[in-house]
């Protein structure tokens, strides 16, 4: 069964430095999300991406985070500047079409720990 | 306002006891849709059940059904015959329409602990 598979699982990184979460969407899938859940809480939305462009994104997508699709299989989530707080796990998924019934795939997550 | 209200922080059951996690919402939009996702302790989450603000009968899948109640906003999740692998975090989640469906809004969560 196809999946949506994430790279690295875990990742640490000091305070300050960029990092950039990798993720590889089901193939004919065509809209890719980011979602973050801080330990303990509820996952949250960050951005949606459609024809190599943000088609949506939430409040906490702020100027530090940028989404690429570099090439026909990545889709990648930079954080600049990290902060202690951006600790979390980071959820990419895909979806084929756009619409109420749409299940989105999510990946297995990285999580990320700022030190 | 919450968009997604999951009042049950834990809940704890015995094996093969049927559950039912708590969901209700708040939309204006006539249409749109309820998921529940399981997230294990491994982390992942996985799509258990879908359930469309149009759909006339409550879905079914395998163990999992969904108590749909449109006119209280409420979208439980049944689970029957609980085993000890249903352990995990359960969370509920709506993509409305009027916003181009393109975000699952989540509740809180609920933590179910199956005990044998």
């Amino acid at each position: 069964e196809p999946e949506v598979t994430q790279t690295p699982s875990h990742q640490v990184t000091q305070m300050g430095q960029e990092v950039i979460l990798r993720c590889v969407p089901i193939s004919n899938h065509l809209y890719f999300y980011w979602y973050r859940q801080i330990l303990g809480q509820k996952v949250e939305f960050l951005v949606s991406f459609y024809n190599n462009e943000i088609s949506e994104k939430s409040e906490i997508f702020d100027d530090q985070f940028s989404v690429e699709r570099p090439d026909g299989s990545n889709f990648t989530l930079k954080i600049r500047s990290t902060k202690l707080e951006d600790s979390a796990m980071y959820f990419c998924a895909s979806s084929e079409v756009l619409g109420i019934n749409t299940e989105a795939f999510f990946g297995q997550g990285t999580r990320l720990t700022v030190v | 306002a919450q968009k997604i209200t999951q009042t049950q922080p834990g809940m704890f059951v015995q094996e093969k006891e049927a559950v039912t996690l708590d969901c209700t919402y708040d939309t204006s939009d006539p249409s749109y849709g309820l998921f529940w996702y399981k997230q294990p302790s491994s982390g992942e989450m996985i799509f258990l059940i879908y359930q469309g603000s149009y759909d006339q009968q409550n879905a079914t899948e395998g163990r999992y059904s969904l108590n749909f109640q449109k006119a209280r906003k409420s979208a439980n999740l049944v689970i029957s015959a609980s085993q000890l692998g249903d352990s995990a975090m359960y969370f509920c989640a709506m993509r409305e329409d009027y916003q181009g469906a393109q975000k699952l809004v989540f509740g809180q969560g609920t933590r179910l602990t199956i005990n044998p």
